[in-house]
């Protein structure tokens, strides 16, 4: 079964730093691999894609992600936290067995960025 | 920028009735999605619509449930006769798709209805 895993309810880390929000999936056939993001109140807002090709992946807000094949992952990076960072974050597979690209999400992680 | 809206953003109703949940997809788009959350649970996809017909649907999606698109651009939610375990966050999402048949493209979300239903 298709499925995503995202290993921790909350990350904390202090403005400046680098940060890193995990992610696991497990699809049948080649990854569509999606990172959304959900401030309070607000629609999911979608950061990145792998499709296919360079395994980092740069997206929106100076966000970026790591495809790895070999561990099953695709972790959401970012150089230097802010703290407008701060919110809820998703990751999503594209269902190999869909036709219609359904996604499937991770149960998501809460990033706090503190100044 | 292009968006989707929904609307209403909050509606409460009481068990046993009808509620409609609208959305308005991005224009160009050619599949459109309704997903559910729960309150503390995972993002969980309902349905999608392409052609004007639904190609998908979980087992979510029962028979209490329709989809329609009216009008060529409002995307509608019905749900006939609502029960406590259908209040949720309900979001509309539109994806341009593919030049082929099968969509790779993301697929961008609207703020969501908070359905509450007593």
């Amino acid at each position: 079964a298709q499925s995503v895993a995202q290993p921790e309810d909350q990350v904390n880390v202090a403005e400046g730093n680098p940060l890193t929000v995990k992610c696991t999936y497990s699809v049948s056939g080649n990854p569509y691999l999606f990172w959304y993001v959900q401030y309070p109140n607000r629609g999911l807002q979608f950061l990145l894609k792998y499709i296919t090709g360079d395994n980092l992946v740069k997206g929106s807000y100076g966000f970026e992600a790591e495809f790895n094949k070999s561990q099953t992952s695709f972790h959401l990076k970012k150089p230097s936290a802010l703290v407008s960072d701060s919110a809820l974050y998703f990751c999503a597979v594209r269902d190999g067995s869909s036709n219609t690209g359904k996604l499937i999400f991770g149960q998501g992680t809460t990033l706090q960025v503190k100044p | 920028e292009p968006e989707v809206t929904q609307t209403p953003s909050h509606q409460v109703t009481q068990m046993g009735q009808e509620v409609i949940l609208r959305c308005v997809p991005i224009s160009n788009h050619l599949y459109f999605y309704w997903y559910r959350q729960i309150l503390g649970q995972k993002v969980e996809f309902l349905v999608s619509f392409y052609n004007n017909e639904i190609s998908e649907k979980s087992e979510i999606f029962d028979d209490q449930f329709s989809v329609e698109r009216p009008d060529g651009s409002n995307f509608t939610l019905k749900i006939r006769s609502t029960k406590l375990e259908d209040s949720a966050m309900y979001f509309c999402a539109s994806s341009e798709g593919a030049s082929g048949r099968y969509p790779t493209y993301e697929q961008y979300f609207g703020p969501g209805t908070r359905l509450t239903v007593t």
